[in-house]
Protein backbone atom coordinates (compact mmCIF):
# COMPACT_ATOMS: atom_id res chain seq x y z
CA UNK A 1 0.00 0.00 0.00
CA UNK A 2 0.64 3.67 0.13
CA UNK A 3 3.08 5.31 2.67
CA UNK A 4 4.28 9.16 3.50
CA UNK A 5 7.69 9.15 5.64
CA UNK A 6 8.31 12.43 7.39
CA UNK A 7 11.92 11.52 8.99
CA UNK A 8 11.55 14.28 11.43
CA UNK A 9 9.26 14.10 14.64
CA UNK A 10 10.22 17.66 15.84
CA UNK A 11 12.30 19.87 14.60
CA UNK A 12 13.30 23.27 16.58
CA UNK A 13 14.81 26.28 15.11
CA UNK A 14 15.84 30.51 15.47
CA UNK A 15 13.06 32.52 13.94
CA UNK A 16 14.90 33.83 10.56
CA UNK A 17 16.36 30.87 9.96
CA UNK A 18 15.32 28.47 6.90
CA UNK A 19 13.24 25.39 7.12
CA UNK A 20 12.85 22.29 5.64
CA UNK A 21 10.61 19.04 6.46
CA UNK A 22 11.29 16.11 4.47
CA UNK A 23 8.61 14.08 2.72
CA UNK A 24 8.98 11.16 0.88
CA UNK A 25 6.43 8.49 -0.40
CA UNK A 26 5.86 5.02 -1.80
CA UNK A 27 2.82 4.56 -4.60
CA UNK A 28 2.45 2.46 -7.22
CA UNK A 29 0.16 5.00 -9.01
CA UNK A 30 2.09 7.29 -11.24
CA UNK A 31 0.37 10.40 -11.02
CA UNK A 32 -0.06 10.45 -7.18
CA UNK A 33 -1.29 14.05 -5.62
CA UNK A 34 1.08 15.09 -2.70
CA UNK A 35 -0.22 17.75 -0.23
CA UNK A 36 1.11 19.85 3.32
CA UNK A 37 -1.27 20.61 5.89
CA UNK A 38 -0.65 22.05 8.70
CA UNK A 39 -2.15 22.53 12.26
CA UNK A 40 -1.80 24.85 14.83
CA UNK A 41 -2.32 24.41 18.46
CA UNK A 42 -6.17 23.38 19.23
CA UNK A 43 -6.95 23.89 15.76
CA UNK A 44 -7.95 21.53 12.63
CA UNK A 45 -5.75 20.58 9.87
CA UNK A 46 -5.34 23.59 6.68
CA UNK A 47 -4.31 22.90 3.61
CA UNK A 48 -0.68 24.69 3.08
CA UNK A 49 0.11 23.15 -0.60
CA UNK A 50 -0.31 20.56 -2.70
CA UNK A 51 1.24 19.34 -6.52
CA UNK A 52 0.41 16.80 -8.83
CA UNK A 53 3.03 18.23 -11.72
CA UNK A 54 6.40 17.00 -11.78
CA UNK A 55 9.34 19.53 -10.94
CA UNK A 56 7.15 22.18 -10.20
CA UNK A 57 7.55 24.36 -7.65
CA UNK A 58 4.43 25.37 -5.78
CA UNK A 59 4.62 27.82 -3.61
CA UNK A 60 1.84 29.30 -0.44
CA UNK A 61 1.79 31.39 2.27
CA UNK A 62 5.78 32.05 2.43
CA UNK A 63 6.46 28.21 1.99
CA UNK A 64 7.20 26.16 -1.33
CA UNK A 65 7.52 22.73 -2.20
CA UNK A 66 8.49 20.62 -5.47
CA UNK A 67 7.42 17.46 -6.43
CA UNK A 68 10.08 15.13 -7.66
CA UNK A 69 8.76 11.74 -8.68
CA UNK A 70 11.77 10.53 -9.86
CA UNK A 71 13.18 10.97 -5.89
CA UNK A 72 9.57 10.81 -4.63
CA UNK A 73 9.80 13.52 -2.48
CA UNK A 74 8.04 16.54 -1.72
CA UNK A 75 9.93 18.39 0.61
CA UNK A 76 8.59 21.51 2.27
CA UNK A 77 10.70 24.82 2.09
CA UNK A 78 10.35 28.47 3.78
CA UNK A 79 13.64 30.70 3.71
CA UNK A 80 12.90 32.46 7.30
CA UNK A 81 11.01 30.94 9.89
CA UNK A 82 8.21 32.76 11.66
CA UNK A 83 7.46 32.54 15.39
CA UNK A 84 3.51 31.82 13.90
CA UNK A 85 4.80 28.85 11.62
CA UNK A 86 5.28 26.72 14.87
CA UNK A 87 2.68 23.86 14.41
CA UNK A 88 2.28 20.49 13.29
CA UNK A 89 3.24 19.51 9.65
CA UNK A 90 1.49 16.81 7.79
CA UNK A 91 2.90 15.59 4.35
CA UNK A 92 0.10 13.59 2.69
CA UNK A 93 -0.42 11.31 -0.59
CA UNK A 94 -3.64 10.76 -2.74
CA UNK A 95 -3.31 8.06 -5.04
CA UNK A 96 -6.06 6.66 -7.78
CA UNK A 97 -8.27 5.33 -5.09
CA UNK A 98 -8.53 8.81 -3.92
CA UNK A 99 -12.19 8.29 -2.82
CA UNK A 100 -10.84 6.20 0.58
CA UNK A 101 -8.89 9.15 1.47
CA UNK A 102 -5.38 10.71 2.58
CA UNK A 103 -2.42 9.19 3.24
CA UNK A 104 -0.90 10.89 6.20
CA UNK A 105 2.55 11.40 7.40
CA UNK A 106 3.15 10.79 11.02
CA UNK A 107 3.58 14.35 11.07
CA UNK A 108 6.61 16.95 11.83
CA UNK A 109 6.78 19.50 15.14
CA UNK A 110 7.66 22.68 14.15
CA UNK A 111 9.10 24.85 17.18
CA UNK A 112 10.36 28.40 16.03
CA UNK A 113 12.22 29.97 19.46
CA UNK A 114 12.83 34.11 19.14
CA UNK B 1 -17.39 27.53 -0.79
CA UNK B 2 -17.93 24.48 1.77
CA UNK B 3 -18.24 24.85 5.08
CA UNK B 4 -18.14 21.79 7.65
CA UNK B 5 -19.69 22.07 11.05
CA UNK B 6 -19.09 19.85 13.71
CA UNK B 7 -21.12 19.52 17.39
CA UNK B 8 -20.88 19.56 19.42
CA UNK B 9 -17.42 21.20 20.12
CA UNK B 10 -16.47 19.67 23.38
CA UNK B 11 -17.42 17.07 25.30
CA UNK B 12 -16.64 15.51 29.01
CA UNK B 13 -18.07 12.10 29.40
CA UNK B 14 -17.89 8.99 31.80
CA UNK B 15 -16.33 5.75 30.70
CA UNK B 16 -19.12 3.45 29.80
CA UNK B 17 -21.85 6.21 28.60
CA UNK B 18 -22.74 6.22 25.26
CA UNK B 19 -21.68 8.95 22.34
CA UNK B 20 -22.56 10.67 19.46
CA UNK B 21 -20.80 13.34 17.18
CA UNK B 22 -21.80 14.70 14.18
CA UNK B 23 -20.82 16.73 11.03
CA UNK B 24 -22.67 18.64 8.64
CA UNK B 25 -21.42 19.93 5.24
CA UNK B 26 -22.55 23.06 3.38
CA UNK B 27 -22.04 23.96 0.04
CA UNK B 28 -20.81 20.76 -1.62
CA UNK B 29 -22.83 17.73 -3.60
CA UNK B 30 -22.63 14.09 -2.79
CA UNK B 31 -19.23 14.67 -0.85
CA UNK B 32 -16.60 12.39 -0.04
CA UNK B 33 -16.79 12.35 4.22
CA UNK B 34 -14.09 10.77 6.70
CA UNK B 35 -14.18 11.12 10.38
CA UNK B 36 -10.04 11.29 12.02
CA UNK B 37 -9.09 10.88 15.53
CA UNK B 38 -5.84 12.33 17.19
CA UNK B 39 -4.84 11.18 20.34
CA UNK B 40 -3.06 14.52 22.21
CA UNK B 41 -0.05 14.66 20.70
CA UNK B 42 -0.34 12.14 18.21
CA UNK B 43 -0.99 11.77 14.36
CA UNK B 44 -3.75 11.83 12.37
CA UNK B 45 -5.84 8.89 11.79
CA UNK B 46 -8.75 7.69 9.76
CA UNK B 47 -11.66 5.88 11.59
CA UNK B 48 -13.94 5.68 8.90
CA UNK B 49 -15.14 6.86 5.08
CA UNK B 50 -18.16 7.44 2.81
CA UNK B 51 -18.43 8.12 -1.15
CA UNK B 52 -22.57 7.83 -1.00
CA UNK B 53 -25.36 8.02 1.22
CA UNK B 54 -26.05 5.00 3.29
CA UNK B 55 -22.94 3.84 2.86
CA UNK B 56 -19.42 3.59 5.29
CA UNK B 57 -16.39 2.07 5.34
CA UNK B 58 -14.53 0.96 8.38
CA UNK B 59 -10.53 1.58 8.26
CA UNK B 60 -9.44 1.05 12.57
CA UNK B 61 -11.65 -0.79 14.25
CA UNK B 62 -11.71 1.28 17.60
CA UNK B 63 -15.18 0.24 19.13
CA UNK B 64 -16.51 3.01 17.04
CA UNK B 65 -19.53 2.86 14.26
CA UNK B 66 -20.33 5.64 11.85
CA UNK B 67 -23.26 6.37 9.34
CA UNK B 68 -24.16 8.53 7.00
CA UNK B 69 -28.12 8.99 6.71
CA UNK B 70 -27.96 12.18 4.77
CA UNK B 71 -25.84 13.68 1.72
CA UNK B 72 -24.47 16.42 3.78
CA UNK B 73 -24.27 14.45 7.60
CA UNK B 74 -21.67 11.97 8.67
CA UNK B 75 -22.36 10.68 12.39
CA UNK B 76 -20.02 8.83 14.43
CA UNK B 77 -20.75 7.11 17.64
CA UNK B 78 -20.69 4.52 20.20
CA UNK B 79 -23.04 2.75 22.98
CA UNK B 80 -20.04 2.33 25.89
CA UNK B 81 -17.10 4.82 25.53
CA UNK B 82 -13.75 3.85 26.62
CA UNK B 83 -10.59 5.79 28.03
CA UNK B 84 -9.19 5.67 24.97
CA UNK B 85 -11.59 6.88 22.73
CA UNK B 86 -10.33 10.64 24.24
CA UNK B 87 -8.84 12.77 21.62
CA UNK B 88 -9.68 15.40 18.81
CA UNK B 89 -12.52 13.52 16.40
CA UNK B 90 -11.80 15.41 13.32
CA UNK B 91 -14.47 15.22 10.38
CA UNK B 92 -13.23 15.75 6.56
CA UNK B 93 -14.70 16.18 3.24
CA UNK B 94 -13.49 16.37 0.03
CA UNK B 95 -14.01 14.63 -3.43
CA UNK B 96 -13.93 15.11 -7.27
CA UNK B 97 -10.78 15.99 -9.96
CA UNK B 98 -9.05 12.44 -8.82
CA UNK B 99 -6.93 14.70 -5.79
CA UNK B 100 -9.66 14.37 -3.35
CA UNK B 101 -8.27 17.62 -1.48
CA UNK B 102 -9.07 17.44 2.09
CA UNK B 103 -10.98 19.95 3.93
CA UNK B 104 -11.43 19.44 8.17
CA UNK B 105 -14.12 20.81 10.48
CA UNK B 106 -13.38 22.63 13.92
CA UNK B 107 -12.85 19.35 15.46
CA UNK B 108 -14.63 18.13 18.41
CA UNK B 109 -12.20 17.59 22.03
CA UNK B 110 -13.74 14.65 23.41
CA UNK B 111 -12.12 13.94 27.37
CA UNK B 112 -13.48 10.54 28.46
CA UNK B 113 -13.35 10.11 32.74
Amino acid sequence: GDSVTQTEGLVTLTEGLPVMLNCTYQTIYSNPFLFWYVQHLNESPRLLLKSFTDNKRTEHQGFHATLHKSSSSFHLQKSSAQLSDSALYYCALSDQNYAQGLTFGLGTRVSVFP
Amino acid sequence: AQTIHQWPVAEIKAVGSPLSLGCTIKGKSSPNLYWYWQATGGTLQQLFYSITVGQVESVVQLNLSASRPKDDQFILSTEKLLLSHSGFYLCAAGGGGGQNTLYFGAGTRLSVL
